[in-house]
């Protein structure tokens, strides 16, 4: 079975501050995980792939074997980060690619 | 840049009626999608599609749902007999092959009254 957890449903930090949004995942085999986030009144959409190893809009998350772990973290959060944030897992050994969702945790970004 | 459309945004009906929620996938993209999210719960998957047949689905998926690609462009999520727990946002999501990213449409909010 294949599992993602994020502690925090809601994380609140002023502008310029530093932000850490908490993933945990269980998968048995190689897991793919994604961030999506969700802009109010918007769609999902996808923010970054662990395969990809990249920046997209300031955001990292390294994928933590040991620790099970896919924590997103940007040095210096902007007004415009205020979101919902999904974090995600794909496994390999499933067929089609079938995601499992955590549960989101809403950031707020304070002036 | 190209988009998942959904259709209604927004449909209310009584309890027990049939609802069909329609898709319209990116157009060279060749997996299709179902996920819900209950006001308040995480997003749930629901289906996956492939090959004009079901690839995969979850325990939620019961016999009151089905799935069909109608045509060459839409994507129709139908619940026979709505319950009021079926009240959620459904999401429709597709893929190319090759591909392990999902676009997303922006949703259809069901309301079972």
């Amino acid at each position: 079975a294949q599992r993602v957890t994020q502690p925090e449903k809601l994380l609140s930090v002023f502008k310029g501050a530093p932000v850490e949004l908490k993933c945990n995942y269980s998968y048995s085999g190689s897991p793919e995980l994604f961030w999506y986030v969700q802009y109010s009144r918007q769609r999902l959409q996808l923010l970054l792939r662990h395969i990809s190893r990249e920046s997209i809009k300031g955001f990292t998350a390294d994928l933590n074997k040991g620790e099970t772990s896919f924590h997103l973290k940007k040095p210096f959060a902007q007004e415009e980060d205020s979101a919902m944030y999904y974090c995600a897992l794909s496994g390999q050994e499933t067929s089609g690619s079938r995601l499992t969702f955590g549960e989101g945790t809403q950031l707020t970004v304070n002036p | 840049e190209p988009e998942v459309t959904q259709t209604p945004s927004h449909q209310v009906t009584q309890m027990g009626q049939e609802v069909i929620l329609r898709c319209v996938p990116i157009s060279n993209h060749l997996y299709f999608y179902w996920y819900r999210q209950i006001l308040g719960q995480k997003v749930e998957f629901l289906v996956s599609f492939y090959n004009n047949e079901i690839s995969e689905k979850s325990e939620i998926f019961d016999d009151q749902f089905s799935v069909e690609r109608p045509d060459g462009s839409n994507f129709t999520l139908k619940i026979r007999s709505t319950k009021l727990e079926d009240s959620a946002m459904y999401f429709c999501a597709s893929r190319m092959r090759g591909a392990n990213v999902l676009t997303f449409g922006a949703g259809s909010r069901l309301t079972v009254l």
